[in-house]
This record gives C-alpha cells, structure tokens and sequence, in this order.
C-alpha cells in the first residue's frame, strides 16, 4: 500500500536557521506532491504543490520543496525560519488511480525567538 | 462568505449518540472529502464524493455515514458515537481529483469529543 513518511515529528529551531523537512512516498506511478501547512488553531492550507516540469517548487512565504523521483522524496526547505513559521507541515500525495490525498503523519515545526 | 464552512466548530458528545458534521462549499467544486486528524497519524481519509449522489469509502469509513444530495453540502454522520471517534474532523473540497487544480481546500474544522 501506498505511504507517505515523515521522518521528523519534532522539529526545534531558531530563528534565521535554515529548515529542511523530509517527506518520502511509496508510490512508483506518477505523482502529484502537495506540503500543506496548519498553523495553530487553524486549518490546512497549501504551502506548494509538484504537478510536472521543474523538480525545484517554489511556494508561499519563502518556502520551497525539491522533487527527487530516484529517491521518492519531495523535502520542503527554507533558508531562514520565522517565529510566525511555528505550525505542523503535512506532506500529501496523490497517485494516478487513488480517490485522494495520502497525508504524512506531520511534523511539528516549533521556532524560538 | 466564499470558501468551505464547517459546523459545529465544537462538539461534545455521548457514547452511542447520533452526531452530524456539517460541511458547505460555494466553489461547485465537485469532489468533497472527509478526513479525521489524529495525533501520530495525520489525516485519514474517511469518505469521499465525486459529484452529487456518488460517494465513496475512503481509509477509515466504519461507523460513519455520508450524504451528498445537493453539490455544495456534504454532511457527516456517525451513527453511534465511539469514544475512539474523538477527533478533529476536516471537510475539503477541489475542482478535480487528479492532474492541475487538484489541490484540496480545507474548511477550519470541527472538534469532536466523545465522552
């Protein structure tokens, strides 16, 4: 069965580090690949999305993630994290065939001041 | 307002009570999805539907009952609330399922608590 892995769960850092959060998927067929960002007590909305064309996506507020198919990964970064960047960043993926999303289990992105 | 609504926002239930999550788009968008977000497992997909009157089971579909009569609504029901249905329930929609524009939006989420 398909998955989509999400190695850190817990992710601590200061401000201005830089960020790199790792997303890996089972799936061989072709791929959509989706981050979606859930700041506090709010709901899920996209950070950036991998239909087609150039592996390297830029999104929303300075993020981007980068598509390596030899390694099924699709590792969203940033170069210098925010206070305001404090949220869970969920890696989703759909495959040619499936009904919907297959989300990651989230990683917890905590920046300190 | 435009976008996707949930409600309740909050909800505290009993054992063995029905319970309905209300879910509204005003995009048309044809597909609308359930997902229930728990801690360790992200979200997992519930029910599904492609289009008024065709649903479909998702990852997680026992106990849980969906409609979808008109295009813009699609409530949750669980029929018999189980203390391990406590969860934050998500309602999304998008204007497709595969390709471009298939990104799913999110409504703000209904917090379900069985006690």
């Amino acid at each position: 069965a398909q998955s989509v892995s999400q190695h850190n769960h817990h992710v601590i850092l200061s401000e201005a580090a830089s960020l790199e959060l790792g997303c890996n998927y089972s799936y061989g067929g072709t791929v959509n690949l989706f981050w979606y960002v859930q700041y506090p007590g709010q709901h899920l909305q996209l950070l950036l999305k991998y239909f087609s064309g150039d592996p390297l996506v830029k999104g929303i507020k300075g993020f981007e993630a980068e598509f390596i198919k030899s390694k099924f990964s699709f590792n969203l970064r940033k170069p210098s994290v925010q206070w305001s960047d404090t949220a869970e960043y969920f890696c989703a993926v759909f495959a040619t065939g499936r009904r919907a999303l297959t989300f990651g289990s989230g990683t917890r992105l905590q920046v300190q001041p | 307002d435009a976008g996707i609504t949930q409600s309740p926002r909050y909800k505290i239930t009993e054992t063995g009570r029905q319970v309905t999550l209300m879910c509204h788009q005003t995009w048309s968008h044809s597909y609308m999805f359930w997902y229930r977000q728990d801690l360790g497992h992200g979200l997992r997909l519930i029910y599904y539907s492609a289009a008024a009157d065709i649903t479909d089971k998702g990852e997680v579909p026992d106990g849980y009952v969906v409609s979808r009569s008109k295009t813009e609504n699609f409530p949750l029901t669980l029929e018999s609330a189980t203390r391990s249905q406590t969860s934050v329930y998500f309602c999304a929609s998008s204007e497709r399922l595969a390709g471009s524009y298939n990104e799913q939006f999110f409504g703000p989420g209904t917090r379900l608590t069985v006690l």
